[in-house]
This record gives C-alpha cells, structure tokens and sequence, in this order.
C-alpha cells in the first residue's frame, strides 16, 4: 500500500464549478498534511497546510482533514482555467518528520 | 508564503563532473530540508531529510556518497551530485520547513542534465 493516495486523473471540470480532490494516506502517526500545485515544468506550490480535523478555508479553496479515515481532500470553488495543473498531497509524520507525497491528481478546468 | 531559493535553475555539465545546487530559506530559519528528484509526469522521488548539524537521512536506494547532502545552517542546504552521468539528469527540487506542525515551501527546483 502507498503512504499517499490519489486518484492520477485526469479529473475535468467546467468553469466555476467545485473541484473535489481526495487523498488518502496509510500512516496513522501522520501529523501534518499539505497540498500543492504544480504546473508543467515548475515546482509545487503549497496552497493549504492543514494538521487538525475538520475544515480550513483560505479564499476559494477549503481543505477537510479526517484523522479517523485517514483522508484529506481538497475543494477548489469557482474552478478557473488558470486552476488547470497537477494537485499533489504530501504528509509529515513521526518517522523523521518526512515530506511523502502522493502521485498528484490532474485538474482541467474547461472554459 | 515563504520564500525558497534554489540555484541554479539549469545546469548542464559534462558525465564524470560534480554539480553542486543550493537551497536557502530567504526569510525563515529552515531546520528540516528535503531534497527531491521528479521524473517528467512523475511525482516527487523524496531522496533526503536533512536537519540542520545533523547528517542527512537518506530513502533506501539513494546512494549517500552519491548525492551529498550538506545542511550546515538554519537557512542553507546543500546537494551536490558527485561523478555525474546522464542518468542522473533530472529535476532536482528541495523544500524547506521550520518544524514539524509548519508548511513546507518549495525552491525553484533545478533542471540538471548530464551530457
């Protein structure tokens, strides 16, 4: 079993709807857990960092945390074009404090 | 968010030479680093977890003597790739992080090939 899981994708949408985003992991000593975007050819770039159960929100994106079901996921609201890329989910946990990341979901975002 | 600089962005050199790319955290003290390797369309090979003084901590199958991995204070890590050949061309990325319960900012990752 992977650390990190995610559907590869592609996931298509059109514009302005809710991209929905999942990710499971396997570690239950997992503490912190992150969620990037890459695009082609560029580095990630963390969009949510969440470590509690429950929901943190920053502007169109809401990530959900669920230690019991070992699950995160991320909602991207009014979807735009320019959301296109690849969403990867990492964790950190005990074992040295390791950054594992999962095998990233592709988004499309349809005008 | 944080501010992650890593140089350079491109490097070609010669197989048999040695490259060394630099990590620094601009505006935070970084005591974790983590230095990564992606394949295109791939996700992020994690190779390394460096703490500062401490010796890096190395992902089974990644040869330490290889890809040296220095961390020598709170805002510069270090990975030079030792005798390198083509197939270690790559993308090489490192994040850095200022403990445990805090976000992870990514460099600018570096584009390495080896002719």
């Amino acid at each position: 079993q992977k650390e990190v899981e995610q559907n590869s994708g592609p996931l298509s949408v059109p514009e302005g709807a809710i991209a929905s985003l999942n990710c499971t992991y396997s570690d239950r000593g997992s503490q912190s857990f992150f969620w990037y975007r890459q695009y082609s050819g560029k580095s990630p770039e963390l969009i949510m960092f969440i470590y509690s159960n429950g929901d943190k929100e920053d502007g169109r994106f809401t990530a959900q945390l669920n230690k019991a079901s070992q699950y995160v996921s991320l909602l991207i609201r009014d979807s735009q074009p320019s959301d296109s890329a690849t969403y990867l989910c990492a964790r950190r946990g005990n074992q040295g404090g390791k950054l594992i990341f999962g095998q990233g979901t592709e988004l499309s975002v349809k005008p | 968010g944080a501010v992650v600089s890593q140089h350079p962005s491109r490097v070609i050199c010669k197989s048999g030479t040695s490259v060394k790319i630099e990590c620094r955290s601009l505006d935070f003290q970084a005591t974790t680093m983590f230095w990564y390797r992606q394949f295109p369309k791939k996700s992020l090979m994690l190779m390394a977890t460096s703490n500062e003084g401490s010796k890096a901590t190395y992902e089974q199958g990644v040869e330490k003597d290889k890809f040296l991995i220095n961390h020598a204070s709170l805002t510069l890590s270090t990975l030079t790739v030792t005798s390198a050949h083509p197939e270690d061309s790559s993308f090489y990325i490192c994040s850095a992080s200022g403990g445990l319960n805090t976000e992870a900012f990514f460099g600018q990752g570096t584009r390495l090939t080896v002719v």
